[in-house]
């Protein structure tokens, strides 16, 4: 079936650094790809997304590109700050059927040090 | 413009009891989808609600059940707790179920089960 897998964190990161949470799927066809936000104590909050082969989704000075070649969607910023410390989740929807039922990875852990 | 609530924030609950977590969803959404996360882990996907009907359900057992009223506003129903259904309830609204409609998240519910 469907699946998501991202890097294991935590990663800990100081200000203005770069930062890169490595993210790859597994689906038939060609699936929609997010990136969602879990601020301490809050729901989940759509980051970006992407709905075909290259799209780019960008955010907050956020990045991430849709590559089928090699199945991956990794999260990128030039420059991290304290206020995005939180839990990265990488996740799918599609492409068969039309539940849109997003498919979750297991989270990764930002902790930027000023 | 509402966004997604839930209710209760926490609850707790003994083993072989009966739950009802309540969602109202953001305005103008008629697709609802519950979420169970556990600690340190990515959403898992439950069922969604389309205008009233269930549109697909994850691998959860039958004692996990919802309803979605003329409001779009929904309920999950979880019979016969279990100590593994200690977790954050997360809901989801959106317009539509497409495969690249986003998703907007609520706080969730804290459910203990002692």
């Amino acid at each position: 079936g469907n699946s998501v897998t991202q890097m294991e964190g935590p990663v800990t990161l100081s200000e203005e650094a770069f930062l890169t949470i490595n993210c790859t799927y597994t689906a038939t066809g060609y699936p929609s790809l997010f990136w969602y936000v879990q601020y301490p104590g809050e729901g989940l909050q759509l980051l970006l997304k992407a709905t075909k082969a290259d799209d780019k989704g960008s955010n907050k000075g956020f990045e991430a590109t849709y590559r089928k070649e090699t199945t991956s969607f990794h999260l990128e910023k030039g420059s991290v700050q304290v206020s995005d410390s939180a839990v990265y989740f990488c996740a799918l929807s599609g492409p068969s059927g039309n539940t849109g039922k997003l498919i979750f990875g297991q989270g990764t852990t930002l902790q930027v040090k000023p | 413009e509402t966004g997604v609530t839930q209710s209760p924030t926490h609850l707790i609950k003994t083993r072989g009891q009966q739950v009802t977590l309540r969602c109202s969803s953001q305005s103008g959404h008629n697709t609802v989808s519950w979420y169970q996360q556990a600690l340190g882990q990515g959403p898992q996907f439950i069922f969604q609600y389309y205008r009233e009907e269930e549109n697909g359900r994850g691998n959860f057992p039958p004692r996990f059940s919802g309803l979605q009223f003329p409001n779009y506003s929904s309920e999950l129903n979880v019979n016969a707790l279990e100590l593994d259904d200690s977790a954050l309830y997360l809901c989801a609204s959106s317009l539509g179920m497409g495969q690249a409609n986003e998703q907007f998240f609520g706080p969730g519910t804290r459910l203990t089960v002692l």
